[in-house]
């Protein structure tokens, strides 16, 4: 079953805007990290942030993680054309070797 | 280094025909996984290894399906007697357990059942 449910669902913006996409969850979690995946490639993974954490940044990319609300946010500063793609998040409930529980994603169309 | 890999890339069988779904995990990688998507579904976490063994075999859809891995390395899917409802893409991953919970994830192998 899908624990993480993303909103929105789809997402167009322009080049150079921010992008904003959140991820809610229903259980306990160890861990969630945000994948991407480009039409017709692989799941690349994003960042990871952990429960005990509350905000990671790595270059355009800013996660927060609210527990108690269960949900997350990752924010893609100045978009580029090449950040067109779908974003999932995913909860791991263990630390170490753990399939995680992906949510259905939000397409992002960045418009030149 | 070289990624995940799988193979076959795209693979039509037709109803009822056995399959088998191969993934070459990062070398060193300890922890290998198997997970579906598709368009109903999404993306389902089917079955992992750590080492050879697999904890739990809970998310495989029926009995139909199953894993092996061998050697701590490369992991063969079967789905056997293929249903309409297999078709998907096949997406395979490993993880550097106790170091890492990033999991890096193969291509995919799109099964389409006719």
């Amino acid at each position: 079953s899908q624990q993480g449910e993303e909103d929105p669902q789809a997402l167009s913006i322009q080049e150079g805007e921010n992008a904003t996409m959140n991820c809610s969850y229903k259980t306990s979690i160890n861990n969630l990290q945000w994948y991407r995946q480009n039409s017709g490639r692989g799941l690349v993974h994003l960042i990871l942030i952990r429960s005990n954490e509350r905000e990671k940044h790595s270059g355009r990319l800013r996660v927060t993680l609210d527990t108690s609300k269960k949900s997350s946010s990752l924010l893609i500063t100045a978009s580029r054309a090449a950040d067109t793609a779908s974003y999932f998040c995913a909860t791991g409930i263990g630390g170490g070797a753990d399939g995680l529980t992906f949510g259905k994603g939000t397409h992002l169309i960045i418009q030149p | 280094g070289a990624g995940v890999s799988q193979s076959p890339s795209n693979k039509v069988t037709e109803k009822g025909k056995d399959v088998e779904l191969r993934c070459d995990p990062i070398s060193g990688h300890t922890a290998l996984y198997w997970y579906r998507q598709s368009l109903g579904q999404g993306l389902e976490f089917l079955i992992y290894f750590q080492g050879n063994s697999a904890p739990d075999k809970s998310g495989l859809p029926s009995d139909r399906f199953s894993a092996e891995r061998t050697g701590g390395s490369v992991s063969t899917l079967t789905i056997q007697r293929t249903q309409q409802e297999d078709s998907a893409v096949y997406l395979c991953a490993s993880s550097f357990y106790r170091v890492s919970v990033e999991q890096y994830f193969g291509p995919g192998t799109r099964l389409t059942v006719t």
